[in-house]
């Protein structure tokens, strides 16, 4: 079966670092994204990666490790504008198929 | 990245009717999926969807509650039929894969049935 897990909410504060763990299960598994979604907004990409080990891009890194089945998003620097949900999501299948977790509600305060 | 637009943004619907929502994107894509979301819920899709071809429906989905048409590279739409307030929720298109197999989504569409 298909089963990806991260925490429901976490907050942190704003310029420090947090680190938004994932777990999955999955058959077929060709990748791990992670998008962020604004309340009321559409989900906007972060990050790829296919590969075992640390992806950068600026203030945000993301990690996977296929062996463990498992990834983290991590986001450095932390403003204000961070507030937002992170999705973990799994490409599956020969359709290119996204399986989405419940994602992550981050509150990042003063 | 593709530019992605929805219609409508948002509608309140009376139960037992349909509603058809369109998608339509910039430039040519090969695939487009539907998805769902719940209040407070992540993303669970519906269907992928590719021109020329039936579209492929996940467990739970079927094609008489939900058909989905795809006439081009370009466009598509989805008809939530025979609406009940259980269907009340955000539906959203996104189109991929791009140059990291990411999908690209649009606005969404959010549908209220009473």
């Amino acid at each position: 079966g298909q089963n990806i897990d991260q925490p429901t909410e976490m907050t942190a504060t704003e310029g420090a670092i947090v680190q938004i763990n994932c777990t999955y299960q999955t058959s077929g598994f060709n990748g791990l994204f992670w998008y962020q979604q604004h309340a009321g907004e559409a989900p906007t990409f972060l990050s790829y990666n296919v590969l075992d080990g640390l992806e950068e891009k600026g203030r945000f890194s993301s990690f996977l490790s296929r062996s463990k089945g498992y990834s983290y998003l991590l986001l450095k620097e932390l403003q204000m504008k961070d507030s937002a949900s992170y999705l973990c999501a799994c490409l599956s299948g020969g359709y290119n198929k996204l399986i989405f977790g419940a994602g992550t509600r981050l509150a990042v305060h003063p | 990245s593709a530019v992605i637009s929805q219609k409508p943004s948002r509608d309140i619907c009376q139960r037992g009717t349909s509603l058809t929502i369109q998608c339509q994107v910039d430039s040519q894509v090969t695939m487009m999926f539907w998805y769902r979301q719940q209040p407070g819920q992540s993303l669970t899709l519906i269907a992928t969807a590719n021109q020329g071809s039936e579209a492929t429906y996940e467990s739970g989905f079927v094609i008489d509650k939900f058909p989905i048409s795809r006439p081009n590279l370009t466009f598509s739409t989805l008809t939530v039929s025979n609406m009940s307030p259980e269907d009340s929720s955000i539906y959203l298109c996104s189109v991929g894969p791009g140059q990291d197999y990411e999908q690209y989504f649009g606005p969404g569409t959010r549908l209220t049935v009473t």
